[in-house]
Order: C-alpha cells, then sequence, then structure tokens
C-alpha cells in the first residue's frame, strides 16, 4: 500500500468550478511533487516543493494553483480549467529533491466537462 | 537536450518465458536512474533506484542492471500478474552540478503476460 494519499480518487467539475485536490504523506518526506499524466504517456512534472516552499514550477497555466500549508500536506487548487486538463493527476513525495526515490500516490482521476 | 528511451513500446509474453526491458539514456550528469511499475489508472509504483554503471539490483522475478548509456530490467519467470507499464525515469544534474527533483521518464514499455 502506498504511504502517499490522495484526495478525491475521482473528480468531475465544470469549466467555471473551483475544487481542490489534496495530498498527504506521513514518511518525514522533505520533498512533494505534482505530476500530470494524460492517457497512454508518461507522468509530466508541474511543481516541486521542498521544506515547504515552491522550488520548480514548469510553466503551469495560472489554473493550477499549489498549495504547501506543512511538511506532510499538498494541495493542488484548481480553477477555471479547460477539458483538455482532464487527466489523472499524480502526488509523489521524497526524503529530499536531490537523492532518492520518488513515491507516488494512486492519483486523482480529473474530469472537466 | 536529457533523453529516456524505452523499448520495446509493448511487449507479449507467455507465462514463464523471460526477457528484458531496455531504457537507453542520454543525460548530462546522471543522479538515479529509477523503474517503476504502473498498473492501470493507478500511481507509479516504486522498484529499483541505480546510481553507477554495473550495479544491480533484484526483487523476486525482476532484476534491474545499469551500463553507462542503458539500463536493463529482466524478468525471469514471468506471471501474468507481472503484467503493467514498466517506467524508466532519470534525475539528471543541473547546470550547477547539483540535483533537483525532476525526474524525465521514458514512454514506458507495456507487458503483457498471458497464462
Amino acid at each position: 500500500d502506498t504511504e502517499v494519499t490522495q484526495t478525491p480518487k475521482h473528480l468531475v467539475m465544470g469549466m467555471t468550478n473551483k475544487k481542490s485536490l489534496k495530498c498527504e504523506q506521513h514518511m518525514g518526506h522533505r520533498a512533494m511533487y505534482w505530476y500530470k499524466q494524460k492517457a497512454k504517456k508518461p507522468p509530466e512534472l508541474m511543481f516541486v516543493y521542498s521544506y515547504e516552499k515552491l522550488s520548480i514550477n514548469e510553466s503551469v497555466p495560472s489554473r493550477f494553483s499549489p498549495e504547501c500549508p506543512n511538511s506532510s500536506l499538498l494541495n493542488l487548487h484548481l480553477h477555471a480549467l479547460q477539458p483538455e486538463d482532464s487527466a489523472l493527476y499524480l502526488c509523489a513525495s521524497s526524503p529530499g529533491t536531490t537523492t532518492g526515490e520518488l513515491f507516488f500516490g494512486e492519483g486523482s482521476r480529473l474530469t472537466v466537462l | 537536450e536529457d533523453q529516456v528511451t524505452q523499448s520495446p513500446e509493448a511487449l507479449r509474453l507467455q507465462e514463464g518465458e523471460s526477457s528484458s526491458l531496455n531504457c537507453s539514456y542520454t543525460v548530462s550528469g546522471l543522479r538515479g536512474l529509477f523503474w517503476y511499475r504502473q498498473d492501470p489508472g493507478k500511481g507509479p509504483e516504486f522498484l529499483f533506484t541505480l546510481y553507477s554503471a554495473g550495479e544491480e539490483k533484484e526483487k523476486e522475478r525482476l532484476k534491474a542492471t545499469i551500463t553507462k548509456k542503458e539500463s536493463f530490467l529482466h524478468i525471469t519467470a514471468p506471471k501474468p500478474e507481472d503484467s503493467a507499464t514498466y517506467l524508466c525515469a532519470v534525475r539528471v544534474a543541473n547546470a550547477g552540478g547539483t540535483s533537483y527533483g525532476k525526474l524525465t521518464f521514458g514512454q514506458g514499455t507495456i507487458l503483457t503476460v498471458h497464462p
């Protein structure tokens, strides 16, 4: 069982809605990540948080807004999304950003109507 | 530009038929090569980390090896439950010589094991 927990598992939203994806880990990891994965494609990095501070933003549109309230929690706030944003959103954590493997959650399947 | 290429794209095996998956990489400053397994609709499950040429890791029917240009995931006597997409990813050093959290993934190999 994964030690990275994501909620909700499934989310359907309209283009004018505001919703959030949540991620939690209790492994004491200091780096957390958001990845986006489209069908039959590999995961693509969106954001990296290191010690609760945003360290990497891979030129993600502002309709995606990450937040790291503490070292165990990571949120992704969604607003005014487009249908092409429908995808599996994966959260991951690692001990730090420079070494160690990433552990992924089960993902949140997002559908934008 | 850092590149990771996996082959084959898809592999069909009979139960018990051993084979290997390939991950070729062209990167400037490797800081780790990772193998993951991903089941449909689920997040990637960590399998192995390899850091330098000659290193080997094993887990049940899987064995990962690495050279300076490629890594192999060897599957011995596979079972139907080994069917999944296998992803290879690399962490590279940035311009300052350190590394950061970005993993560059290959496109994956879809493995199907028939009973």
